[in-house]
Protein backbone atom coordinates (compact mmCIF):
# COMPACT_ATOMS: atom_id res chain seq x y z
CA UNK A 1 0.00 0.00 0.00
CA UNK A 2 1.34 3.80 -0.65
CA UNK A 3 2.05 5.86 2.36
CA UNK A 4 3.25 9.54 2.36
CA UNK A 5 5.85 11.28 5.09
CA UNK A 6 5.73 14.64 6.31
CA UNK A 7 7.97 14.66 9.10
CA UNK A 8 7.64 18.81 9.94
CA UNK A 9 4.62 19.43 11.44
CA UNK A 10 4.78 22.87 12.16
CA UNK A 11 7.23 25.27 10.47
CA UNK A 12 8.24 28.63 11.76
CA UNK A 13 10.01 30.66 9.81
CA UNK A 14 10.96 35.13 8.80
CA UNK A 15 9.87 36.40 6.03
CA UNK A 16 13.37 36.07 3.47
CA UNK A 17 14.16 32.85 5.05
CA UNK A 18 14.48 29.98 2.92
CA UNK A 19 11.85 26.77 3.06
CA UNK A 20 12.60 23.27 2.21
CA UNK A 21 9.57 20.44 3.76
CA UNK A 22 9.91 16.94 3.42
CA UNK A 23 8.06 14.44 1.82
CA UNK A 24 8.66 10.64 1.66
CA UNK A 25 6.77 7.97 0.15
CA UNK A 26 6.29 4.39 0.30
CA UNK A 27 5.97 2.77 -3.43
CA UNK A 28 8.74 0.96 -5.81
CA UNK A 29 7.05 1.45 -8.60
CA UNK A 30 6.13 4.44 -10.73
CA UNK A 31 4.35 7.18 -8.92
CA UNK A 32 2.61 9.95 -9.39
CA UNK A 33 3.65 13.12 -6.94
CA UNK A 34 1.28 15.91 -5.38
CA UNK A 35 1.83 18.76 -3.19
CA UNK A 36 -1.17 20.88 -2.61
CA UNK A 37 -1.70 24.14 -0.48
CA UNK A 38 -4.33 25.10 2.18
CA UNK A 39 -4.17 28.92 2.53
CA UNK A 40 -6.47 30.06 6.08
CA UNK A 41 -9.91 29.70 5.17
CA UNK A 42 -9.88 28.45 1.75
CA UNK A 43 -10.10 24.81 0.37
CA UNK A 44 -7.02 22.55 -0.99
CA UNK A 45 -5.41 23.70 -4.53
CA UNK A 46 -2.36 22.39 -6.55
CA UNK A 47 0.37 23.82 -5.47
CA UNK A 48 2.62 21.42 -8.46
CA UNK A 49 2.67 17.65 -9.76
CA UNK A 50 4.82 15.33 -11.32
CA UNK A 51 4.01 12.87 -13.18
CA UNK A 52 6.98 12.34 -15.90
CA UNK A 53 10.14 13.87 -16.90
CA UNK A 54 12.27 16.46 -15.28
CA UNK A 55 12.48 15.97 -11.90
CA UNK A 56 12.57 19.16 -10.60
CA UNK A 57 8.97 20.75 -10.93
CA UNK A 58 8.37 24.35 -10.95
CA UNK A 59 4.08 24.89 -9.36
CA UNK A 60 3.07 28.33 -8.49
CA UNK A 61 3.99 31.48 -6.55
CA UNK A 62 7.97 30.58 -6.98
CA UNK A 63 7.57 26.82 -5.51
CA UNK A 64 9.34 23.72 -6.28
CA UNK A 65 10.18 20.29 -5.87
CA UNK A 66 12.85 17.88 -6.56
CA UNK A 67 11.72 14.06 -7.08
CA UNK A 68 14.73 11.83 -5.90
CA UNK A 69 13.48 8.44 -6.80
CA UNK A 70 16.53 6.72 -4.91
CA UNK A 71 15.27 8.60 -1.90
CA UNK A 72 11.45 8.23 -2.61
CA UNK A 73 11.53 11.64 -2.05
CA UNK A 74 9.88 14.83 -2.95
CA UNK A 75 10.34 17.84 -0.92
CA UNK A 76 9.12 20.86 -1.41
CA UNK A 77 11.24 24.59 -1.58
CA UNK A 78 10.88 27.96 -1.84
CA UNK A 79 14.23 30.01 -1.51
CA UNK A 80 12.19 33.34 -0.31
CA UNK A 81 8.93 33.17 1.48
CA UNK A 82 6.64 35.92 2.46
CA UNK A 83 3.99 36.63 4.61
CA UNK A 84 1.34 35.16 2.50
CA UNK A 85 2.94 31.51 2.40
CA UNK A 86 1.44 30.95 5.72
CA UNK A 87 -0.71 27.63 5.05
CA UNK A 88 -0.66 23.93 5.65
CA UNK A 89 1.13 21.87 3.27
CA UNK A 90 -0.03 18.26 1.79
CA UNK A 91 2.23 15.84 0.06
CA UNK A 92 0.41 13.44 -1.74
CA UNK A 93 1.29 10.19 -4.19
CA UNK A 94 -0.62 7.97 -6.54
CA UNK A 95 1.11 4.87 -7.83
CA UNK A 96 0.80 1.49 -9.57
CA UNK A 97 -1.61 2.44 -12.19
CA UNK A 98 -4.49 3.30 -9.31
CA UNK A 99 -6.08 6.64 -9.55
CA UNK A 100 -6.07 7.03 -5.51
CA UNK A 101 -4.33 9.71 -3.77
CA UNK A 102 -3.12 9.26 -0.21
CA UNK A 103 -2.12 12.02 1.55
CA UNK A 104 0.61 12.91 3.84
CA UNK A 105 -0.44 14.72 7.09
CA UNK A 106 0.43 18.04 6.46
CA UNK A 107 3.04 20.32 7.82
CA UNK A 108 1.74 24.04 9.09
CA UNK A 109 4.16 26.94 7.72
CA UNK A 110 3.69 30.05 9.84
CA UNK A 111 5.84 33.19 8.11
CA UNK A 112 6.39 35.68 10.83
CA UNK A 113 6.62 39.38 8.88
CA UNK B 1 -20.42 23.59 -11.81
CA UNK B 2 -17.61 25.82 -11.87
CA UNK B 3 -15.69 23.82 -8.86
CA UNK B 4 -16.94 21.12 -6.24
CA UNK B 5 -19.54 22.20 -4.07
CA UNK B 6 -20.67 20.62 -0.86
CA UNK B 7 -23.54 21.14 1.37
CA UNK B 8 -23.90 22.15 4.20
CA UNK B 9 -20.52 23.89 4.86
CA UNK B 10 -21.52 24.10 8.57
CA UNK B 11 -23.35 21.30 10.83
CA UNK B 12 -23.92 21.28 14.19
CA UNK B 13 -25.65 17.45 15.48
CA UNK B 14 -26.51 16.12 18.85
CA UNK B 15 -24.27 12.77 19.73
CA UNK B 16 -26.23 9.91 18.47
CA UNK B 17 -28.40 12.21 15.24
CA UNK B 18 -27.80 10.78 11.80
CA UNK B 19 -26.17 13.17 9.24
CA UNK B 20 -25.48 13.12 5.59
CA UNK B 21 -23.19 15.59 3.86
CA UNK B 22 -23.67 16.04 0.08
CA UNK B 23 -20.94 16.33 -2.85
CA UNK B 24 -21.72 17.87 -6.05
CA UNK B 25 -18.97 16.94 -8.63
CA UNK B 26 -17.72 19.22 -11.55
CA UNK B 27 -19.16 18.09 -14.41
CA UNK B 28 -17.74 14.98 -16.58
CA UNK B 29 -14.88 14.04 -13.17
CA UNK B 30 -16.02 10.15 -12.58
CA UNK B 31 -13.75 10.16 -9.67
CA UNK B 32 -15.08 11.76 -6.30
CA UNK B 33 -12.79 11.12 -2.91
CA UNK B 34 -13.97 11.44 0.53
CA UNK B 35 -11.82 12.50 3.15
CA UNK B 36 -11.97 13.65 6.62
CA UNK B 37 -9.55 16.10 8.00
CA UNK B 38 -9.53 16.56 11.68
CA UNK B 39 -6.99 18.82 13.69
CA UNK B 40 -3.45 17.34 14.11
CA UNK B 41 -5.01 13.97 11.54
CA UNK B 42 -3.74 15.85 8.19
CA UNK B 43 -6.43 13.93 5.69
CA UNK B 44 -7.92 10.58 6.40
CA UNK B 45 -9.06 8.61 3.30
CA UNK B 46 -12.32 7.42 3.90
CA UNK B 47 -13.78 6.34 0.30
CA UNK B 48 -13.35 6.43 -2.94
CA UNK B 49 -15.58 6.39 -6.57
CA UNK B 50 -14.84 5.70 -9.70
CA UNK B 51 -17.13 5.60 -12.54
CA UNK B 52 -18.75 2.72 -12.63
CA UNK B 53 -16.44 -0.06 -10.46
CA UNK B 54 -16.96 -0.89 -6.97
CA UNK B 55 -15.66 2.15 -4.29
CA UNK B 56 -12.75 1.59 -2.38
CA UNK B 57 -14.26 2.09 1.04
CA UNK B 58 -11.11 1.07 2.95
CA UNK B 59 -10.71 4.09 4.34
CA UNK B 60 -14.04 3.98 6.38
CA UNK B 61 -13.55 4.03 10.08
CA UNK B 62 -16.21 2.21 11.32
CA UNK B 63 -19.66 0.80 10.12
CA UNK B 64 -21.63 4.01 10.80
CA UNK B 65 -20.16 5.69 7.83
CA UNK B 66 -21.07 4.89 4.54
CA UNK B 67 -21.24 7.01 1.00
CA UNK B 68 -23.25 6.62 -2.49
CA UNK B 69 -22.70 7.94 -5.58
CA UNK B 70 -26.06 7.97 -7.40
CA UNK B 71 -25.73 8.36 -11.25
CA UNK B 72 -22.07 9.00 -11.39
CA UNK B 73 -22.33 12.18 -10.28
CA UNK B 74 -23.80 13.51 -6.76
CA UNK B 75 -22.46 11.66 -3.75
CA UNK B 76 -23.50 11.37 -0.22
CA UNK B 77 -21.82 10.52 2.59
CA UNK B 78 -23.71 9.34 5.65
CA UNK B 79 -23.17 8.87 9.35
CA UNK B 80 -25.39 7.32 11.57
CA UNK B 81 -25.33 7.62 15.02
CA UNK B 82 -22.73 10.28 15.65
CA UNK B 83 -20.21 10.70 17.95
CA UNK B 84 -18.20 13.31 18.99
CA UNK B 85 -14.77 11.91 17.67
CA UNK B 86 -16.68 12.63 14.44
CA UNK B 87 -16.56 16.17 14.25
CA UNK B 88 -14.28 16.95 11.78
CA UNK B 89 -14.10 18.47 8.12
CA UNK B 90 -15.39 16.55 5.71
CA UNK B 91 -13.63 17.14 2.23
CA UNK B 92 -15.23 16.07 -1.09
CA UNK B 93 -12.57 16.15 -4.58
CA UNK B 94 -13.00 15.25 -7.86
CA UNK B 95 -11.26 14.43 -10.71
CA UNK B 96 -11.03 13.34 -14.48
CA UNK B 97 -10.77 9.66 -15.44
CA UNK B 98 -6.52 8.72 -15.36
CA UNK B 99 -3.43 8.67 -12.78
CA UNK B 100 -2.25 11.67 -14.20
CA UNK B 101 -4.68 14.24 -13.06
CA UNK B 102 -4.89 16.51 -9.96
CA UNK B 103 -7.81 16.52 -7.79
CA UNK B 104 -10.22 18.78 -6.55
CA UNK B 105 -11.33 19.70 -3.44
CA UNK B 106 -14.58 21.11 -2.55
CA UNK B 107 -14.61 23.94 0.94
CA UNK B 108 -15.64 20.99 2.92
CA UNK B 109 -18.15 20.76 5.36
CA UNK B 110 -17.19 21.24 9.22
CA UNK B 111 -19.26 18.67 11.23
CA UNK B 112 -19.52 19.56 15.12
CA UNK B 113 -21.04 16.68 17.22
CA UNK B 114 -22.38 18.00 20.37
Amino acid sequence: AQSVSQHNHHVILSEAASLELGCNYSYGGTVNLFWYVQYPGQHLQLLLKYFSGDPLVKGIKGFEAEFIKSKFSFNLRKPSVQWSDTAEYFCAVNSGGYQKVTFGTGTKLQVIP
Amino acid sequence: GAGVSQSPSNKVTEKGKDVELRCDPISGHTALYWYRQSLGQGLEFLIYFQGNSAPDKSGLPSDRFSAERTGGSVSTLTIQRTQQEDSAVYLCASSTPGQNTEAFFGQGTRLTVV
